[in-house]
């Protein structure tokens, strides 16, 4: 079975650092190009970041709200994937979900994780 | 960047009632349009794939179609499972963007 579990949200006052994993089971994160979804309360869905597989160069690319704060990476060893959040804002509160992208759909996804912003 | 506009913003439909979305792109995106669906505390699904590809699995009383700026959503009989909210996304220039989103319940 395909799985995906996303950890590490909490609460972090404005300003702070917090890192999301998102360990996957039943796929090769390294194989995938995977992807960070985020929700804010009672909002719409946005597109955080992707990265590309280890084949496509692991290219990664940001939406332009977290351009320069987020970086996605990945440990292959470990099958995780990771978003290093810093310079939190308020506005990053969300439920941050970890997908696989397939062909630029996202067709597995985990329960995501949340983060608060707040001081 | 691309903007995508989905109405109705929420529907209210009986049950076994065809149901129509539609997601506007601001610009021509071939058919790089996903529709995917969130019931309430749960992760979204991938329901549609490239406008109007069926993910395995779903059922088909779910489609999709369109190109270019305009596309379409339709359940041809709605369940009561469906109650959901539902998005379309786009994917260009190595950027993603989805709709709105489209809150449909049961009258």
């Amino acid at each position: 079975e395909v799985q995906l579990v996303e950890s590490g949200g909490g609460l972090v006052q404005p300003g702070g650092s917090l890192r999301l994993s998102c360990a996957a089971s039943g796929l090769t994160v390294s194989s995938n190009y995977m992807t960070w979804v985020r929700q804010a309360p009672g909002k719409g869905l946005e597109w955080v970041s992707v990265i590309y597989s280890a084949g496509n160069g692991a290219t990664t690319y940001y939406a332009d709200s977290v351009r320069g704060r987020f970086t996605i990476s990945r440990d292959n060893s470990k099958n995780t994937l990771y978003l290093q959040m810093n310079s939190l804002r308020a506005e990053d509160t969300a439920l941050y979900y970890c997908a696989r992208d397939r062909a630029n759909a996202f067709d597995v996804w985990g329960q995501g994780t949340m983060v608060t912003v707040s001081s | 960047e691309i903007q995508m506009t989905q109405s109705p913003s929420s529907l209210s439909a009986s049950v076994g009632d065809r149901i129509t979305i539609t997601c506007q792109a601001s610009q021509d995106i071939s058919t790089y349009l996903n529709w995917y669906q969130q019931k309430p505390g749960k992760a979204p699904k991938l329901l549609i794939y490239d406008a109007s590809n069926l993910e395995a699995g779903v059922p088909s009383r779910f489609s999709g179609s369109g190109s270019g700026r305009d596309f379409t959503f339709i359940i041809s009989s709605l369940q009561p499972e469906d109650v959901a909210t539902y998005y379309c996304q786009q994917f260009d220039n190595r950027i993603y963007t989805f709709g709105p989103g489209t809150k449909v319940d049961i009258k």
